[in-house]
């Protein structure tokens, strides 16, 4: 069975703090991914890494970087924490061969910025 | 530019009825389509998929239906019960190899007792 974690079901961070949200997966999938889920949105994708090292940016880059030093492991930074990135952020992964594209997901990290 | 449209952002339904979901696409080189199921405070799960080289696939209560030349899908709940109240997108491979996906914005389908 497939598992996404993620450090942290629940975060409140102050404006302007360094913010790092951590996912792990155990199925040595070379995919993995950061979207953002806010009401009428839908999922956005900020980044996502197809290969150790390796990152790409998505839809919503900006005010946002990355880190894949293992292959297991893909952080997203908030720099600088705003407001505006109070939002639901959902960790994926999936396998580079999977003919079915399947993305598995972690839980969720809930973080608001006050 | 959405790629991915899902026009109707809720829908309710009775318990025992049939529940059908729609999405629409603009990318005619879209050729594979998945559905996804969120709860709330959870990741989304994955529900069914559907290649473009057929019109239907069924999975228990689940039915994806495609029409390549309305560039049209919708995903039928038979019956619709109230543990599938929950948020349904739609998504599709973005192209390339690195199998990124598209996502509607989510339709909250709430089952009624």
């Amino acid at each position: 069975d497939v598992k996404v974690t993620q450090s942290s079901r629940y975060l409140v961070k102050r404006t302007g703090e360094k913010v790092f949200l951590e996912c792990v997966q155990d199925m040595d999938h070379e995919n993995m991914f950061w979207y953002r889920q806010d009401p009428g949105l839908g999922l956005r994708l900020i980044y996502f890494s197809y290969d150790v090292k390796m990152k790409e940016k998505g839809d919503i880059p900006e005010g946002y970087s990355v880190s894949r030093e293992k292959k297991e492991r893909f952080s997203l930074i908030l720099e600088s924490a705003s407001t505006n990135q109070t939002s639901m952020y959902l960790c994926a992964s999936s396998h580079r061969r999977s003919a079915g594209y399947e993305q598995y997901f972690g839980p969720g990290t809930r973080l608001t910025v006050t | 530019d959405q790629q991915v449209k899902q026009n109707s952002p809720s829908l309710s339904v009775q318990e025992g009825r049939i529940s059908i979901l729609n999405c629409d696409y603009t990318n005619s080189m879209f050729d594979y389509f998945l559905w996804y199921k969120k709860y709330p405070a959870e990741g989304p799960t994955f529900l069914i998929s559907i290649s473009s080289i057929k019109d239907k696939n069924e999975d228990g209560r689940f039915t994806v239906f495609l029409n390549k030349s309305a560039k049209h899908l919708s995903l039928h709940i038979v019956p619709s019960q109230p543990g599938d109240s929950a948020v349904y997108f739609c998504a599709a491979p973005s192209g390339g190899s690195n199998y990124k996906l598209t996502f509607g914005k989510g339709t909250l389908l709430t089952v009624n007792p």
